[in-house]
């Protein structure tokens, strides 16, 4: 079974902290990476879909990159705020498979 | 309004006893997915879709079946459900295989 991994798995910050999680995912057979927030008590929504190496994606405040080669994409939340506060999970797509990571739960105190 | 639907939201059923949960989307989406979701492990895909009449397993597909005679509708169907199937239930569809994917609401179920 191929493995996705996130970190860290959790994360504190303040209002206003700017912060940043890792996907790590196989270099191998690699078609897009999913990014999703997930609210508690409500479902995955898409953030991003990145299919090609160097791939830099923005919405708001909320940024990612990708680096098909080495295996790995970064989530960025430049001036975290309160309604930030959620589970971020990515998805690799190898084929028609999808394998999720267990996601980065952050929390933004005000 | 574009969505995904699951039937039900919440269902608490014994050992053995068969059970469907429905999943239908509106979207004339291609690829469709069921999911488990568990505390620590992060969503685990089931079984996915690819078209009608086609389908595959995902990394945890014992105990389960599906089927697509429709594009809209990809049921889950547990035909002895025990225990360890206690879950969260998410289905999930896309335009097509390596599209973002939209989610039902999920159903909670817990097997006795």
């Amino acid at each position: 079974i191929l493995n996705v991994e996130q970190s860290p798995q959790s994360l504190h910050v303040q209002e206003g902290d700017s912060t940043n999680f890792t996907c790590s995912f196989p270099s191998s057979n690699f078609y897009a990476l999913h990014w999703y927030r997930w609210e508690t008590a409500k479902s995955p929504e898409a953030l991003f879909v990145m299919t090609l190496n160097g791939d830099e994606k923005k919405k708001g405040r909320i940024s990612a990159t990708l680096n098909t080669k080495e295996g790995y994409s970064y989530l960025y939340i430049k001036g975290s705020q309160p309604e930030d506060s959620a589970t971020y999970l990515c998805a690799f797509k190898g084929g028609f498979k999808t394998i999720f990571g267990a996601g980065t739960r952050l929390f933004v105190k005000a | 309004e574009a969505q995904v639907t699951q039937n039900p939201r919440y269902l608490i059923t014994v050992t053995g006893k068969k059970l469907t949960v429905t999943c239908s989307q509106n979207m004339n989406h291609e690829y469709m997915s069921w999911y488990r979701q568990d505390p620590g492990l992060g969503l685990r895909q089931i079984y996915y879709s690819m078209n009608v009449e086609v389908t595959d397993k995902g990394d945890v597909p014992e105990g389960y079946k599906v089927s697509r005679k429709e594009k809209r509708n990809f049921p889950l169907i547990l035909e002895s459900p025990s225990p360890n199937q206690t879950s969260l239930y998410f289905c999930a569809s896309s335009l097509q295989g390596v599209e973002t994917q939209y989610f039902g609401p999920g159903t909670r179920l817990l097997v006795l």
